[in-house]
């Protein structure tokens, strides 16, 4: 079946730092990979997502490139502040007829200082 | 403002009791989800809904039921069956034939 790997946290990183979470995926065909991020308390906000291969998504600072050979979609951001503070979640979907069923990864979760 | 609501925010219940987590949404959305967030685990799939009155399972349905009676409405009660159901319970909605999911704020229920 389909599944999604991140690496694990917490990401501990000070404020304008270069960060990078790894994603990898297995699935067959070709799924729709997302980006989502949820606050403290909060549900998950779409950051980013990409479609096809080579896609590249993005948002606020935020980027992913859609890798088919490598089957990885890594988010990186060139400079990080304190409000990226969030746990990031990578996920693929497949459409089934109106549905869209996703497969999320365990999340991981930034954590950035001053 | 479109989205969708769930309440309650925070839901305290007896060991054995059925408990019944609302979502709403107001984005004529054919089709809703539900999920449940446990710590490390990231988010499995309990129930979807693709159209009014039908519903399929998902990975973990067992202990839990559906019901979509309302295109805006999709209810998801968490009954005495479920062993473990202390958890963060995530509601979402997608439009038919597109693969973003929008999701509620979430309600944590706290079994005691």
């Amino acid at each position: 079946g389909d599944s999604v790997t991140q690496m694990e946290g917490p990401v501990t990183l000070s404020e304008e730092a270069f960060l990078t979470i790894n994603c990898t995926y297995t699935a067959t065909g070709y799924p729709s990979l997302f980006w989502y991020v949820q606050y403290p308390g909060e549900g998950l906000q779409l950051l980013l997502k990409a479609t096809k291969a080579d896609d590249k998504g993005s948002n606020k600072g935020f980027e992913a490139t859609y890798r088919k050979e490598t089957t990885s979609f890594h988010l990186e951001k060139g400079s990080v502040q304190v409000s990226d503070s969030a746990v990031y979640f990578c996920a693929l979907t497949r459409n089934t007829g109106t549905a869209s069923k996703l497969t999320f990864g365990t999340g991981t979760r930034l954590q950035v200082t001053l | 403002d479109g989205g969708i609501t769930q309440s309650p925010k925070y839901l305290f219940r007896k060991e054995g009791q059925n408990v019944t987590l609302s979502c709403e949404q107001n984005l004529n959305h054919d089709a809703m989800y539900w999920y449940r967030q446990d710590p490390g685990q990231g988010l499995r799939l309990i129930y979807y809904s693709q159209i009014v009155n039908d519903f399929q399972k998902g990975d973990i349905a067992e202990g839990y039921s559906v019901s979509r009676e309302k295109k805006e409405s999709f209810p998801l009660t968490v009954t005495s069956a479920q062993k473990n159901p202390t958890a963060f319970y995530l509601c979402a909605s997608t439009q038919g034939g597109t693969d973003t999911q929008y999701f509620g704020p979430g309600t944590r229920l706290t079994v005691l």
